[in-house]
């Protein structure tokens, strides 16, 4: 099983909800990456956790949370929103975090913010 | 900084047509290249990952080479197909700062003419 699967596959969400972003594998895999990607836009790097531990934060607001409950799941929680968030945000996983591993993707979940 | 672009950003080919899909990037002290393939909406596919020790990989009907002295990589995609219409990412990875970062390119977005 190659799978990195997101739910929801879409959101809408005024700006003053709290909503959360799902993330699993079940490939054994030990990092995990949150991406946010703008329209017509390459894919950026918010977040990467390694062995349940956030080892990487792009200089993302903290209106944007993630959470690692376990090795399998990756949680990306959201409040008070801007209308400039609305993205697809993109989960991969990798097996160690190394350098020189291959990053698997999930489908996203595309993100409007009202 | 780390830059990655992608040349050209659009290209219309026929069926049948072998073609050259173009990444460079500014600093060539990277670990690695992966070149992804995305379609609308979705999420990313990993197509070849190239070790920086490594000049080139194939699968299938791809062969990726990578030039880390000169900063590029080519895919090269044979007897194109209207399936492989869609846009092609190159990301590549570094350290920074001693953290791992990862950039990606522009995109190529490729359409295959039946």
């Amino acid at each position: 099983d190659t799978e990195v699967t997101q739910t929801p596959k879409h959101l809408v969400m005024g700006m003053t909800n709290k909503k959360s972003l799902k993330c699993e594998q079940h490939m054994g895999h030990r990092a995990m990456y949150w991406y946010k990607q703008k329209a017509k836009k390459p894919p950026e790097l918010m977040f990467v956790y390694s062995y349940e531990k956030l080892s990487i934060n792009e200089s993302v607001p903290s209106r944007f949370s993630p959470e690692c409950p376990n090795s399998s799941l990756l949680n990306l929680h959201l409040h008070a929103l801007q209308p400039e968030d609305s993205a697809l945000y993109l989960c991969a996983s990798s097996q160690l975090g190394g350098v020189g591993e291959t990053q698997y993707f999930g489908p996203g979940t595309r993100l409007l913010v009202l | 900084k780390q830059e990655v672009t992608q040349i050209p950003a659009a290209l219309s080919v026929p069926e049948g047509e072998n073609l050259v899909l173009n990444c460079s990037f500014t600093d060539s002290a990277i670990y690695n290249l992966q070149w992804f393939r995305q379609d609308p909406g979705k999420g990313l596919t990993s197509l070849l990952l190239i070790q920086s020790s490594q000049r080139e990989q194939t699968s299938g009907r791809l062969n990726a080479s990578l030039d880390k002295s000169s900063g590029r990589s080519t895919l090269y995609i044979a007897a194109s197909q209207p399936g492989d219409s869609a846009t092609y990412l190159c990301a590549v990875r570094f350290l920074s700062g001693g953290y791992q970062k990862v950039t990606f390119g522009t995109g190529t977005k490729l359409q295959v003419i039946p």
